[in-house]
């Protein structure tokens, strides 16, 4: 079974450019994450996608962030404009579901893309 | 909110002996906890969870975790430590989302896990 791909896996911009990530889940995953982990810090939640839709985007800094998840498959985080603060690492992760079923479903996630913003 | 705590940036510890990394919890309701590991350059990867049921939670790469709900702990064991092990470590607790009814995962700070040869 293939892994949760994301690309690219390293950037550096420049302050004030804009960047975009992409992220391929694991195949018939209904839920999707984005999370950032900043050195020395756990990953945080910045949105989680429910099939296409959004259901949790409420530490998504939405004036500079923005992400969407077209089809149901395939996702895309940008920034723009980029701040120095947003140095980050970005992983992505997909679960089987993740609604109110009390079973937890595992979160698969991919290796990351390491942002350096200058 | 729930929340978890990883008092120890870094733990260091000889190969062959046992290691114990840190996690307590705070939440409303039944805790549902996990432990994830990070290598260099790569993403997170699933350990073990505890979700009910025996408080010894057995896991992968011969992990195991404790869960003790009198000290609200929930500490990653192993036996005889590796220097493969070698990574940071990560505790972590589902929260339903409020208002959203949706599983998130929240995350510690992390642990450095030193194995010397």
């Amino acid at each position: 079974e293939a892994g949760v791909a994301q690309s690219p896996r390293y950037k550096i911009i420049e302050k004030r450019q804009s960047v975009a990530f992409w992220c391929n889940p694991i195949s018939g995953h209904a839920t999707l994450y984005w999370y950032q982990q900043i050195l020395g810090q756990g990953p945080k939640l910045l949105i989680q996608f429910q099939n296409n839709g959004v259901v949790d985007d409420s530490q998504l800094p939405k004036d500079r962030f923005s992400a969407e998840r077209l089809k149901g498959v395939d996702s895309t985080l940008k920034i723009q404009p980029a701040k120095l603060e947003d140095s980050a690492v970005y992983l992505c992760a997909s679960s089987l579901r993740g609604d109110r079923d009390r079973v937890h479903n595992e979160q698969f996630f991919g290796p990351g893309t390491r942002l350096t913003v200058l | 909110a729930q929340s978890v705590a990883q008092p120890e940036d870094q733990v260091n510890v000889a190969e062959g002996n046992p290691l114990t990394v840190k996690c307590t919890y705070s939440v409303s309701g039944n805790p549902y906890l996990f432990w994830y590991v990070q290598y260099p350059n790569r993403g997170l990867q699933f350990l073990l969870k505890y979700i009910t049921g025996d408080n010894l939670v057995k896991g992968s790469y011969g992990f195991e975790a404790e869960f003790n709900k009198s000290q609200t702990s929930f500490h990653l064991k192993k036996p005889s430590a590796l220097v493969s092990d070698s990574a940071l470590y990560f505790c972590a607790v589902r929260d339903m989302g409020t208002g959203t009814g949706f599983q998130k995962l929240v995350f510690g700070t992390g642990t450095r896990l030193l194995v010397s040869p």
